[in-house]
């Protein structure tokens, strides 16, 4: 168990929704970044927040949207959803976000099916 | 941009037997970090191993060990006395040392046969 919690574990919804993933880092972890991990791009990197700030954009689309609330927990905010938007979606989080590549642990995963 | 490539896309190895897995990358930077990191079955990301570029020595974790070299930009994930629990996807990552983002490879599937 790496401290970091993700819900829900599954979401099965239809195409055109909005939904919203939760990620809680561990204790301490002022660090949140989200990764998107489908079949034919493999391990990508969407976003990063630090105490709250967005600090660095990867491969976001401009349907998703993320923020990082006061208590550090992020949610990552997914619209007008796709069929290609199915995906296992990481939540990870780590304890610095500017000073130092700090090791990334990473929670279990919310499996997203887009129907 | 940073790549990360993993040449093997399947590996396989007898129980108690050792194996290494390739990973080589592309950077102009001088300060990064590295990791492996293991997906079983469950998909849960985890973490194996991690070694800093300027670190000489090569990182150890008990049965996993590293073979660090940054001149040929190789940095390939030995597992001693294989075990059935150790079967999974394997994830190499390079990451920036003021950076943020994880770069990973496309990943090894390593079968471990009893």
């Amino acid at each position: 168990d790496s401290g970091v919690t993700q819900t829900p574990k599954h979401l099965i919804t239809a195409t055109g929704q909005r939904v919203t993933l939760r990620c809680s880092p561990r204790s301490g972890d002022l660090s949140v970044y989200w990764y998107q991990q489908s079949l034919d791009q493999g391990l990508q990197f969407l976003i990063h927040y630090y105490n709250g700030e967005e600090r660095a954009k990867g491969n976001i689309l401009e349907r998703f949207s993320a923020q990082q609330f006061p208590d550090l927990h992020s949610e990552l905010n997914l619209s007008s959803l796709e069929l290609g938007d199915s995906a296992l979606y990481f939540c990870a989080s780590s304890s610095t976000g500017t000073s130092g590549q700090e090791t990334q642990y990473f929670g279990p995963g919310t499996r997203l099916l887009v129907l | 941009a940073q790549t990360v490539t993993q040449s093997q896309p399947e590996m396989s190895v007898q129980e108690a037997e050792t194996v290494t897995l390739s990973c080589t990358y592309d950077t102009s930077e001088s300060d990064y970090y590295l990791f492996w990191y293991k997906q079983p079955p469950s998909r849960q990301m985890i973490l194996v191993i991690r070694q800093e570029a300027y670190k000489q020595q090569n990182a150890t974790e008990n049965r996993f060990s590293v073979n660090f070299q940054k001149a040929a930009k190789s940095f390939s994930l030995k597992i001693s006395d294989s075990q059935l629990g150790d079967a999974a996807m394997y994830f190499c990552a390079y990451g920036l040392y003021s950076g943020s983002r994880l770069t990973f490879g496309e990943g090894t599937q390593l079968t471990v046969n009893p």
